[in-house]
């Protein structure tokens, strides 16, 4: 199975910041990898697949990137309605494991 | 737009069978480009992908279940199941129907609103 770590597992920052977590395959998954945000109480919500495929409606100052074994997931500028939860998955062989997880809360 | 909606009973008992179903609108079950998924998150923890039921009905589980993961698809209800067998507190979570389309499977593009199952005596 493939072990999917996240760092860090929190971040405090401020509105307007540029920020930037990571996530690490324990092998090559090529782009075969998603980003998740999830608000308290709330379903998560796919932000970004194949590592750096905006989906619609996502803001443009989110951003990924990376291949292989090593990912990053950019907010250029952070907004209030930011605050949450970030999670990495990879589908590029099942199980489609997840990271951690990553809370963002506010400085 | 696909809407996904879970039901079942909010508390089993330790030992028993946990059943959910997931109701699909705005797009049939039996469609080629979807996939069907069920993922579980314990309160207060990450995301664990359980497994996934495909339109033809093969079927793909997380080895670390042991095989007590039977996921099945209704395609006359336009539903799909899931039922865990021999529970204990440890499998007490909210559990999510998704879904996801195209040609990467394990890609979530859709999700139910979650329901949470506590398992207690």
């Amino acid at each position: 199975d493939i072990q999917m770590t996240q760092s860090p597992s929190s971040l405090s920052a401020s509105v307007g910041d540029r920020v930037t977590i990571t996530c690490r395959a324990s092998q090559s998954i090529s782009i075969y990898l998603n980003w998740y945000q999830q608000k308290p109480g709330k379903a998560p919500k796919l932000l970004v697949s194949a590592a750096a495929s905006l989906q619609s409606g996502v803001p443009s100052r989110f951003s990924g990137s990376g291949s292989g074994t090593d990912f990053t997931l950019t907010i250029s500028s952070l907004q209030p309605e930011d605050f949450a939860t970030y999670y990495c998955q990879q589908s590029y062989s099942a199980p489609y494991s997840f990271g951690q997880g990553t809370k963002l809360e506010i400085k | 737009q696909l809407q996904l909606q879970e039901s079942g009973p909010g508390l089993v008992e330790p030992s028993q069978t946990l059943s959910l179903t997931c109701t699909v609108s705005g797009g049939s079950i039996d469609g080629s480009s979807y996939y069907w998924d069920w993922i579980r998150q314990p309160p207060g923890k990450g995301l664990e992908w359980m497994g996934s039921v495909y339109h033809s009905g093969t079927t793909n589980d997380n080895p670390s279940l042991k095989s007590r993961v039977t996921i099945s698809v209704d395609t006359s209800r336009n539903q799909f199941s899931l039922k865990v067998s021999s529970v204990t507190a440890a499998d007490t979570a909210v559990y999510y129907c998704a879904s996801g389309h195209g040609g990467n499977p394990g890609t979530v593009h859709y999700w139910g609103q979650g329901t949470l199952v506590t398992v207690s005596s």
